[in-house]
């Protein structure tokens, strides 16, 4: 069965850090981009962060960029998102996706997700 | 970069059809032929519906399709289902370093 698993989150005060991960099994990993998308409380998805399947190219979100970095672990199938200066306005679940084939943009597989609280 | 515009909710009746708006720019949906649609059910992760404008993945009832016009792109439920009901969000691409914008979501309620 192709799918992700997220882990990692949990409760950090304004400006600590925490890092995420996902575990991916039932597809060649190493052929496929992968994304973090999170969604607040109560509001919609956001797109966060992806990285090309090589891990040679990563983009951010206007919001996370310099203080989030994506990685991955082909040899291990995992993703990671370390998350750094953490604001209150970061609070949400997290979830990992993996995209579909090269050029088509779209998140086909998505975890449960993990749930990030920033706050004092 | 701002969020695609969706209205927040629309309605139907079962067996009816219903089609969900998503207004973006030149920018995004007007530029590439990379509309996705999401379905998320209370307390679920989302599920992909649509790609590339008006593909349905593998195990995607043939109900829901895709299109686009312009800025806007579009996705319509025919034959309304009880269990259809869930937020809807649409995505596209909007550049090479904006990989992706999602819009506000739908809430779809079968009467």
């Amino acid at each position: 069965e192709v799918q992700v698993l997220e882990s990692g989150g949990g409760l950090v005060q304004p400006g600590g850090s925490l890092r995420l991960s996902c575990a991916a099994s039932g597809f060649t990993f190493s052929n496929y981009g992968m994304s973090w998308v999170r969604q607040a409380p109560g509001k919609g998805l956001e797109w966060v962060s992806v990285i090309s399947y090589s891990g040679h190219m990563t983009y951010y979100s206007d919001s996370v960029k310099g203080r989030f970095t994506i990685s991955r672990d082909n040899s291990e199938n995992t993703l990671s998102l370390q998350m750094n200066s953490l604001r209150a306005e970061d609070t949400a679940i997290y979830y990992c996706a993996k995209l579909t084939p090269p050029g088509t943009r779209a998140f086909d597989i998505w975890g449960q997700g993990t749930m990030v609280t920033v706050s004092s | 970069q701002s969020a695609l515009t969706q209205p927040a909710s629309v309605s139907g009746s079962p067996g009816q059809s219903i089609t969900i708006s998503c207004i973006g720019t030149s920018s995004d949906i007007g530029s590439y032929n990379l509309v996705s649609w999401y379905q998320q059910q209370p307390g679920k992760a989302p599920k992909l519906m649509i790609y590339e404008v008006n593909k349905r993945p593998s195990g995607v009832s043939n109900r829901f399709s895709g299109s686009k016009s312009g800025n806007t792109a579009s996705l319509t439920i025919s034959g309304l289902q009880a269990k259809d009901e869930a937020d809807y969000y649409c995505c596209s691409s909007a550049g090479s370093s904006i990989f992706a914008v999602f819009g506000g979501g739908t809430k779809l309620s079968v009467l």
